[in-house]
């Protein structure tokens, strides 16, 4: 059973920090990695979509690696701002169109 | 272009009562999901359709059941609301593709069962 793991949990930085994002999964076996941002009380807005045979993704900001092997992503976020503060989940589909998620990094950039 | 669209955005249940969570999506997509989302986790597959008239188990489906009718509308299904089942639902769909694709989500629906 694939199981999915992010940390940090919680992240406060002030603006402007460069800050990595951690996401582990345990069956490399994947189709795609992909993440997300969830505002408090808000749906999922995907952000990055890294294909099993890609090794990273660049979206403005953002960019995305994905380790297969060692069964590791992680999203960087360059220039940190206040409208970074979200809640950023990791995903992994696996066969069967199903998404396993991580339990999320909560992230508070200070002013 | 409405993309995927929820009712209702909350609701309170009593134990033992029943309803239905629609989840609507305009894109045309053939594959639809529903999860929930417990406080400070992840998401957690419930069911999910390929497309009309097909659906199947995902990770949690004790207690919901759901229909796909028409490729544009998917409910979920509570029979018979329980506690555990307090929770933030998710719908959400994704276009058929011989590549990876996006899955594009709803606002949630908040659910309380007391």
């Amino acid at each position: 059973k694939q199981e999915v793991t992010q940390i940090p949990a919680a992240l406060s930085v002030p603006e402007g920090e460069n800050l990595v994002l951690n996401c582990s999964f345990t069956d490399s076996a994947i189709y795609n990695l992909q993440w997300f941002r969830q505002d408090p009380g808000k749906g999922l807005t995907s952000l990055l979509l890294i294909q099993s045979s890609q090794r990273e993704q660049t979206s403005g900001r953002l960019n995305a690696s994905l380790d297969k092997s060692s069964g590791r992503s992680t999203l960087y976020i360059a220039a940190s701002q206040p409208g970074d503060s979200a809640t950023y989940l990791c995903a992994v589909e696996n066969a069967g169109n199903m998404l396993t998620f991580g339990g999320g990094t909560r992230l508070m950039v200070k002013p | 272009n409405a993309g995927v669209t929820q009712t209702p955005k909350f609701r309170i249940l009593k134990i033992g009562q029943s309803m239905t969570l629609q989840c609507a999506q305009d894109m045309n997509h053939n594959y639809m999901y529903w999860y929930r989302q417990d406080p400070g986790m992840g998401l957690k597959l419930i069911y999910y359709s390929v497309g009309a008239g097909i659906t199947d188990k995902g990770e949690v489906p004790n207690g919901y059941n759901v229909s796909r009718s028409t490729t544009e509308d998917f409910p979920l299904r509570l029979e018979l609301a329980a506690p555990s089942q307090t929770s933030v639902y998710f719908c959400a769909s994704s276009p058929t593709s011989q590549n990876s694709y996006e899955q594009y989500f709803g606002p949630g629906t908040r659910l309380t069962v007391t």
